[in-house]
């Protein structure tokens, strides 16, 4: 199962709007609903962002949210804080029921 | 409150069995739907999906790892615990336990504060 496509780096100042990308295939992110995120900053624990390709847990701001299309799933960050800056990893089930994540993105706020 | 903890070795020898074991609270592994898997990640790399286990004591495994690795279940303890044989030291990397649901397969929330093995001579 091979990890799925994320660009190393995006960038983006604060009060724009950013979007991360996540590539898989047929036999992930194309076949199900179940794509999640993940910000992790340094020497800590990722923390859940979006769940279910587009969903947010109780307690995330509406600025972050998730899509889909094809085998493609983003997540897209609207008006940029200071505090956004950290590296995101995406996740999606597998048709083999195991679990991927995606080789992560480090996000920069200029 | 639900929270997870990692607990293990921090420096195994290449070749050694690695135990490591996620102490639970504010969930149970009985109730339906409820899984615990293991992710972890190499220093300055990405996170790698290792095991999952479900309340009905299914298992699915990482097709690279699978010959290597074991995930099982105390319910009454509130632990999973995960071996992984012959050590070697690329498998140097902080290795993190968290909660997920068999209805949002990819919903690994929260997360353990993570547990960072060491694997050297």
């Amino acid at each position: 199962q091979s990890a799925l496509t994320q660009p190393a780096s995006v960038s983006g100042s604060p009060g724009q709007s950013i979007t991360i990308s996540c590539t898989g295939t047929s036999s992930d992110v194309g076949s199900y609903k179940y794509v999640s995120w993940y910000q992790q900053y340094p020497g800590k624990a990722p923390k859940l962002m979006i769940y279910d390709v587009n969903n947010r847990p109780s307690g995330i701001s509406n600025r972050f949210s998730g899509s889909k299309s094809g085998n493609t799933a983003s997540l897209t960050i609207s008006g940029l804080q200071a505090e956004d800056e950290a590296d995101y990893y995406c996740s999606s089930y597998t048709t083999s029921s195991t679990r991927v994540f995606g080789g992560g993105t480090k996000l920069t706020v200029l | 409150q639900i929270t997870l903890k990692e607990s293990g070795p921090t420096l195994v020898r290449p070749t050694q069995t690695l135990t490591l074991t996620c102490t639970f609270s504010g969930f149970s592994l009985t109730t339906s739907e409820v899984t615990v898997g293991w992710i972890r990640q190499p220093p300055g790399k990405a996170l790698e999906w290792l095991a999952v286990i479900y309340w009905d004591d299914d298992k699915l495994y990482s097709p690279s790892l699978k010959s290597r690795l074991t995930i099982t279940k105390d319910t009454s303890k509130n632990q999973v615990v995960l071996t992984m044989t012959n050590m070697d030291p690329v498998d140097t990397a902080t290795y993190f336990c968290a909660r997920s649901f068999s209805s949002s397969l990819t919903r690994f929330d929260p997360w353990g504060q993570g547990l960072l093995v060491t694997v050297s001579s």
